[in-house]
């Protein structure tokens, strides 16, 4: 499985655009790129997930450049409510091996 | 549909005592898993299963025991209850794996 690496915090104000950088040096050919959402108490949530180029939702934007070797969350002008934990996984859909979470980026979003 | 729910929600066990933590899903996913959560961590795969009597390690699965006899249920079984097991535990499911995981709403569970 692919090694993610994550900004353990971040810190924006509202109306801002966050972008949160994920680095997956050894991604394998077919694997995706997913983000999840966790608001404390609660389980995560799927944003979004790619794997190449552009992706965009309603939520977020998923930036993935030609090597795949990162990709970035953009979430277009936050508010308290985006204040949260994201975590980045990468893995196959052709596998059987379950990805790991991590420890995600912390991000506090100020009025 | 309800998703993918878990009982109990909250449970104080005694060092030493057994447990299971149910969870049941009613989307037919072939996936299910078990995650552990400790105050301000990520979370820890437990156990996962890639369909009904398959089930496979995950990080941390010393202390626990999982059975998939059904698509939809994926009880924990926690045997000899020890204070390191404190923590949240969640439930997900998803169709395949790398697919959207949907989670429960997790049990908190103190072992003192």
């Amino acid at each position: 499985l692919a090694k993610t690496t994550q900004p353990i915090s971040m810190d924006s104000y509202e109306g801002q655009e966050v972008n949160i950088t994920c680095s997956h040096n050894n991604i394998a050919t077919n694997d995706y790129i997913t983000w999840y959402q966790q608001f404390p108490s609660q389980g995560p949530r799927f944003i979004i997930q790619g794997y190449k180029t552009k992706v965009t939702n309603e939520v977020a934007s998923l930036f993935i450049p030609a090597d795949r070797k990162s990709s970035t969350l953009s979430l277009p002008r936050v508010s308290l409510s985006d204040t949260a934990v994201y975590y980045c996984l990468v893995g196959s859909t052709r596998g059987r091996r379950a990805l790991t979470f991590g420890s995600g980026t912390r991000l506090q979003v100020q009025p | 549909n309800a998703g993918v729910t878990q009982t109990p929600k909250f449970r104080i066990l005694k060092i030493g005592q057994s447990m299971t933590l149910q969870c049941t899903q009613d989307m037919n996913h072939n996936y299910m898993y078990w995650y552990r959560q400790d105050p301000g961590m990520g979370l820890k795969l437990i156990y996962y299963s890639v369909g009904a009597g398959i089930t496979d390690k995950g990080e941390v699965p010393n202390g626990y025991n999982v059975s998939r006899s059904t698509t939809e249920d994926f009880p924990l079984r926690l045997e000899l209850a020890a204070p390191s097991q404190t923590s949240v535990y969640f439930c997900a499911s998803s169709r395949e794996v790398a697919y959207e995981q949907y989670f429960g709403p997790g049990t908190r569970l103190t072992v003192t």
